[in-house]
């Protein structure tokens, strides 16, 4: 089967770096999307990795290995308006986006 | 300003009414999507359309019908609705669909709750 698995929620201060994990199983891969979504909105674009390495934009980050079915996103200088789901997506053989159940994070000041 | 739309925002519905959730974007984007949203599971896909006239099933489809008789237009049907139909649903479009750098852009979804 099809499988991404993200943490259901993690915490982090205000100023800090915090670095979101998502694993990944599926049927092909035409790369990994993150987006984020705030409570009761809709889910915004991130970032895309579709070769091993990092990607930066800004305060944001993303890896991906695809060796190890593995990725993270790296939020640095924590805002409190950072306070969000973040969602990880691989699209698969059929370029379908198959989701996580999204990480909440919560930042604290 | 260019987006995609949704109505409605949100609704109450008797179980075994119809309902159709309408789904409009202004992009020119070929592809359209409809997922649910539920509480501890990521997005699943209901349906979705690669371009105007082609409709295909993704992976929760039953109990759901779609259609796409044009660019920009994109309704979801519950034929008789049920309770286990509850749930946010969203919108979404990229410009191909079949490509592996389409980047999805979502609606801001219809909250629907069946009783």
């Amino acid at each position: 089967g099809q499988n991404i698995d993200q943490p259901t929620e993690m915490t982090a201060t205000e100023g800090a770096i915090v670095q979101i994990n998502c694993t990944y199983q599926t049927s092909g891969f035409n790369g990994l999307f993150w987006y984020q979504q705030h409570a009761g909105e809709a889910p915004t674009f991130l970032s895309y990795n579709v070769l091993d390495g990092l990607e930066e934009k800004g305060r944001f980050s993303s890896f991906l290995s695809r060796s190890k079915g593995y990725s993270y996103l790296l939020l640095k200088e924590l805002q409190m308006k950072d306070s969000a789901s973040y969602l990880c997506a691989v699209m698969n053989s059929n370029y379908q986006l198959i989701w996580g159940a999204g990480t909440k994070l919560i930042i604290k000041p | 300003i260019a987006g995609i739309t949704q109505a409605p925002t949100s609704q109450i519905l008797a179980a075994g009414r119809r309902m159709t959730l309408r789904c409009t974007q202004d992009m020119r984007h070929n592809a359209m999507y409809w997922y649910r949203q539920d509480l501890g599971l990521g997005l699943r896909l209901i349906h979705y359309s690669n371009t105007a006239g082609t409709t295909g099933k993704g992976e929760v489809p039953d109990g759901y019908s779609v259609s796409r008789a044009n660019t920009d237009d994109f309704p979801l049907t519950l034929a008789s609705a049920v309770p286990s139909q509850t749930s946010v649903y969203f919108c979404a479009s990229s410009l191909y669909g079949t490509s592996g750098t389409d980047t999805q852009y979502f609606g801001p979804g219809t909250r629907l709750t069946v009783l």
